[in-house]
């Protein structure tokens, strides 16, 4: 069984452009969340898709939206990058939004904004 | 707010000793606690995860102890192998797939 898949593995962007990046999580999988890692702020919590719908956000500025599809692919977008926005973006999938249910992470997306 | 406190931040131990990772946290709501091992150039992995019935759940040389009164849990690696060196995350859950993080431990098995 396939992982979760994030592309492009790696991204250059400049300031003021906007991103967007992809994740197809495992066959059969619903849910798809997405984080935000890096040095300073670890590990945080974007948003959580479940059947095309956004069923839960984090504390992030309106510059960051996703949407899922109804194949459960979902994709995030970053609009007017900043600096600050050179991350490490992970998303994970799990099969139902159960309060225990296992979330397997793709490799991420290095993000680099110059 | 930081929901969830992990120490110490970075860890050295030999190989076969004992790692200890420490997580505390604050609501009382979350009910499902794994903890993720992350390889440089990787995602997260799940290790092991306890729910608040349980005081200990132990798998292979990795155990969880949980103090559902002190609120908190910790991670301990036993028998440490230069293969676990790695960044080990706690994480809390309550409801939905929405998980928070400690800030992490970069633990470092020498041979």
């Amino acid at each position: 069984k396939a992982g979760v898949t994030q592309t492009p593995r790696y991204l250059i962007k400049t300031r003021g452009q906007q991103v967007t990046l992809s994740c197809s999580p495992i066959s059969g999988h619903r849910s798809v969340s997405w984080y935000q890692q890096t040095p300073g702020q670890g590990l945080q919590f974007l948003f959580e898709y479940f059947s095309e719908t956004q069923r839960n956000k984090g504390n992030f500025p309106g510059r960051f939206s996703g949407r899922q599809f109804s194949n459960s692919r979902s994709e995030m977008n970053v609009s007017t990058l900043e600096l600050g926005d050179s991350a490490l973006y992970l998303c994970a999938s799990s099969l139902s939004t159960g309060q225990r249910e296992v979330a397997f992470f793709g490799q991420g997306t290095r993000l680099t904004v110059v | 707010q930081q929901q969830v406190k992990q120490s110490p931040q970075s860890l050295i131990v030999q190989k076969g000793g004992i790692s200890i990772i420490n997580c505390a946290y604050e609501n009382t709501a979350f009910d499902y606690f794994p903890w993720y091992q992350q390889f440089p150039g990787k995602g997260p992995a799940l290790l092991i995860a306890i729910r608040p019935d349980v005081s200990e759940k132990k798998e292979g040389r990795f155990t969880i102890s949980f103090n559902k009164s002190a609120k908190q849990f910790s991670l301990h690696i036993m028998d440490s192998q230069p293969g676990d060196s790695a960044t080990y995350f706690c994480a809390v859950k309550a409801a939905g797939n929405k998980l928070t993080f400690g800030g992490g431990t970069r633990v470092l098995v020498k041979p």
